[in-house]
């Protein structure tokens, strides 16, 4: 069965770089785009970019452009996120999304990692 | 960027009510429109994608409708599990965006 598996909470200092991980599986993780959406305590869904794990090409929302790297490793079918420069706005929780191919659609989702950014 | 804007923003419904949320896009979208459905502490569970078509294991009680800019998600009789977020989705363009959310609650 379909499963994607992230990395646990974090607890990060302003300023700082957090990497989270997604990984992937019971599908070929090569034939679908993984998506990172956050979501802060209380509020929607925002979506923070993708990545194509075949081709490692990358689309990130405008928000999020020049502070976030989106990669995968193949090998270990896992993809990542890395948010740079983290503010306390930050602390919210992060969700990767296995995106199905025709229509675009989101069908599976990790489980969610908090991040917590605190001095 | 496509724009989404969902209402209400939240509602008070009973067990059997019939429940109806709506989504409209800043442009069309043609079909390209995805229902989830978010439970307190938990990863967001697609229900309806492509506008109207239901996800494997979700319960016939929910459908959608619509295409181009206006659609419809449809509770057909509350139940008290579905008491939960309820967001929109465009998967037309990137970036994907989503609707602000409806917050279903108990009356």
């Amino acid at each position: 069965q379909v499963q994607l598996v992230q990395s646990g909470a974090e607890v990060m200092k302003p300023g700082a770089s957090v990497k989270v991980s997604c990984k992937a599986s019971g599908y070929t993780f090569t034939d679908c785009y993984i998506h990172w959406v956050r979501q802060a305590p209380g509020q929607g869904l925002e979506w923070m970019g993708r990545i194509n794990p075949n081709s490692g090409g990358t689309n990130y929302a405008q928000k999020f452009q020049g502070r976030v790297t989106m990669t995968r490793d193949t090998s270990i079918n896992t993809a990542y996120m890395e948010l740079s420069r983290l503010r306390s706005d930050d602390t919210v929780v992060y969700y990767c999304a296995r995106e199905e191919g025709s229509s675009g659609y989101f069908d599976f989702w990790g489980q969610g990692t908090l991040v917590t950014v605190s001095s | 960027d496509i724009q989404m804007t969902q209402s209400p923003s939240s509602l008070s419904a009973s067990v059997g009510d019939r429940v109806t949320i709506t989504c409209r896009a800043s442009q069309s979208i043609s079909i390209y429109l995805n229902w989830y459905q978010q439970k307190p502490g938990k990863a967001p569970n697609l229900l309806i994608y492509a506008a109207s078509s239901l996800q494997s294991g979700v319960p016939s009680r929910f459908s959608g409708s619509g295409s181009g800019t206006d659609f419809t998600l449809t509770i057909s009789s509350l139940q008290p599990e579905d008491f939960a977020a309820y967001y929109c989705q465009q998967s037309y363009s990137t970036p994907r965006t989503f609707g602000q959310g409806t917050k279903v609650e108990i009356k």
